[in-house]
């Protein structure tokens, strides 16, 4: 079994909401993912846990906080977003933090964000 | 600065023929790859990844060569199926100390597979 659970699949916020996207493993993964894929544009890295610890913040505005409660769970939190973050949000889980031949990255089905 | 190029936006093959896309990178610190499959609306499905160390890896229909010196990479499917259709990307990552499991994404090449 490799799957990554996201919930919720669709989600429409106005500017000055607050909201969650949230994403579950139980492959006893213990490294997570967060990419933003915009349309027709490859998936880019926003925020990697590492033995539920944020390891890499790629530079994304604070407006998207991530949260990792346990092991198996990745939360990312969305506050006064932009109609620009309008997007893919795709949740991913491997074996172990890092990188090791072998060691695949699996992608959840995602969740589309719009912003209005 | 595209570290991981897809030349091919588009590649339009008969059933039952071979499809091959294409994949070049340029930092040499890359040394594991895999290629995921996209449909629209959906998630990218891992497909096959493939290791420095070797120079080819073979999972059913699914081929992936590595030109470790060309900084090149191709996924062979053979033969193509029209369920095939989709969005294909190659990724990279490096591996070793330091490494962060940061996949970096090519811009995809797009398969058609016509009955």
């Amino acid at each position: 079994d490799t799957e990554v659970t996201q919930t919720p699949k669709h989600l429409v916020m106005g500017m000055t909401n607050k909201k969650s996207l949230k994403c579950e493993q139980h492959m006893g993964h213990r490294a997570m993912y967060w990419y933003k894929q915009k349309a027709k544009k490859p998936p880019e890295l926003m925020f990697v846990y590492s033995y539920e610890k944020l390891s890499i913040n790629e530079s994304v505005p604070s407006r998207f906080s991530p949260e990792c409660p346990n092991s198996s769970l990745l939360n990312l939190h969305l506050h006064a977003l932009q109609p620009e973050d309008s997007a893919l949000y795709l949740c991913a889980s491997s074996q172990t933090p890092g990188a090791v031949a072998g060691n695949t990255i699996y992608f959840g089905e995602g969740s589309w964000l719009t912003v209005v | 600065d595209q570290q991981v190029k897809q030349n091919s936006p588009s590649l339009s093959v008969q059933e039952g023929r071979i499809s091959i896309l294409n994949c070049d990178y340029t930092n040499s610190m890359f040394d594991y790859f895999l290629w995921y499959k996209k449909y629209p609306a959906e998630g990218p499905t891992f497909l096959i990844s493939i290791s420095s160390i070797k120079d080819k890896n073979e999972d059913g229909r699914f081929t992936v060569f590595l030109n470790k010196s060309a900084k090149h990479l191709s996924l062979h499917i053979v033969p193509s199926q029209p369920g095939d259709s989709a969005v294909y990307f190659c990724a990279a990552m490096g591996v070793g100390s330091g490494n962060t499991g940061k996949l970096i994404f090519g811009q995809g090449t797009t398969l058609q597979v016509k009955p």
